[in-house]
Formats: C-alpha cells, structure tokens, sequence
C-alpha cells in the first residue's frame, strides 16, 4: 500500500500571499489531519476531516482552512501568510478516527519570506 | 486543557545501557497514550499505544494514572534506537493528538 502522499515537498511564498497544500492518504483510510510542525511549539493539531466534514479543530486562526475530498484527499489552506507561517505541515490519515493509529506523510516545509 | 511535557530534549546513553524517556501528561479525563517515533530521513511513525499493552522493539510503556505518567523504557538500548521520541495524548473519543516536544535518544556505540 502506498503511504500518505503530501505534495508539495517544499514552497516558498510572501508574506500576504495564500497556499494550498494537498494530502492523500492511505486507501481506504476515511480520516485526514493536518499538524503544524515548528521549532518553537513543535507538534501542533490544526484539523482533522472525515467523510468530507471537519470533525475537530485545533487552536489556529481562521486564515487556516481545509477540506476534504469524496475520495477522501484533502487540502489545506493558509491564507495572508505570515512570517511564523513558516513551518513543516503534516498529513496523516487513519481508517477512521477515534483513537485509530495516525500514519503520517513526509510534510510540506512551507517557508515564508 | 491537556499538555504532555517531556521533560528531556536529549538523552544519551550507551548501548546496551537501560533506557528510560520521561512523559507526564494531564488531562482531566481518560486519555489514550501514545508514544510515536521518528528515525533519521524517515516519516513519525507509531511505535506503541498503551491500550495494547504490547512490546515493540523491546520498548515497553506503562500508563500510571496516579502519577499521570506514560514513561518509555527499554532494558537494553541499541544503536538503531537513536531517533526522536515524542510522546502524544489523544482526548477520549477524539482522534487529534497532542505532542510532547519531543526527545532526541542518541545510543552511544
């Protein structure tokens, strides 16, 4: 089985400007999130989607967006991206949630100038 | 609120020397516990959960609700252990984790 997908590997982007970065997890898993990886506050929860609804939310502002797909890919937004923007992103996905095993993807290493 | 401290960024020992990786967690409920692992060029990956109460890779973890602690222990510690560990709390019913800062074992040969 293939394993969880993140594209892309790296981006580079201004202050101000927006992102997407896209996710696809383990077939046949139904449940993605999406965590924030920095140096400061390490591992952080930004959200989590199943069959297409958000299911849970971290504590991150409105400029973080996601969803997800019918065939269960999903994509997060960043938009007005700021400095401390700057950050790896992880994807992992699990069958279907509640205490199921997270597998994770490589991350995107989003840098913000 | 929950938090999982991990009270060491890093940790050496030599090999063969026990090993011990120190978590508290709190959190007013019953958690589920995890302990995820990251190898050098390799994604973090599951490496135990205590609710199955199994070994993996000689690593044991036992969950103590009065000291609210989930420490990871091995009697014998192996070069390929080096790696980082974090330590994680999924609220009941929920599926988002929250991390520790993680520690970084290094297994001196």
């Amino acid at each position: 089985k293939a394993g969880v997908t993140q594209t892309p590997r790296y981006l580079i982007k201004t202050r101000g400007q927006q992102v997407t970065l896209s996710c696809s997890p383990i077939s046949g898993h139904r449940s993605v999130s999406w965590y924030q990886q920095t140096p400061g506050q390490g591992l952080q929860f930004l959200f989590e989607y199943f069959s297409e609804t958000q299911r849970n939310k971290g504590n991150f502002p409105g400029r973080f967006s996601g969803r997800q797909f019918s065939n269960s890919r999903s994509e997060m937004n960043v938009s007005t991206l700021e400095l401390g923007d700057s950050a790896l992103y992880l994807c992992a996905s699990s069958v279907a949630g509640q205490g199921d095993t997270l597998h994770f993807g490589n991350g995107t290493r989003l840098t913000v100038t | 609120a929950q938090r999982v401290t991990q009270p060491e960024k890093l940790l050496s020992v030599f090999k063969g020397a026990p090993v011990e990786l120190k978590c508290n967690y709190s959190y007013s409920g019953s958690p589920e516990l995890f302990w995820y692992v990251q190898y050098s060029r390799q994604r973090l990956q599951l490496l135990l959960r205590h609710i199955s109460r199994e070994s993996i890779k000689g690593f044991t973890a036992d969950l103590n609700k009065g000291e609210t602690s989930f420490h990871l222990k091995k009697p014998f510690a192996q070069e390929e252990d080096s790696a980082m560990y974090y330590c994680a709390l999924s609220p009941t019913g929920a599926n988002n984790l929250f991390f520790g800062t993680g520690t970084r074992l290094t297994v001196i040969p």
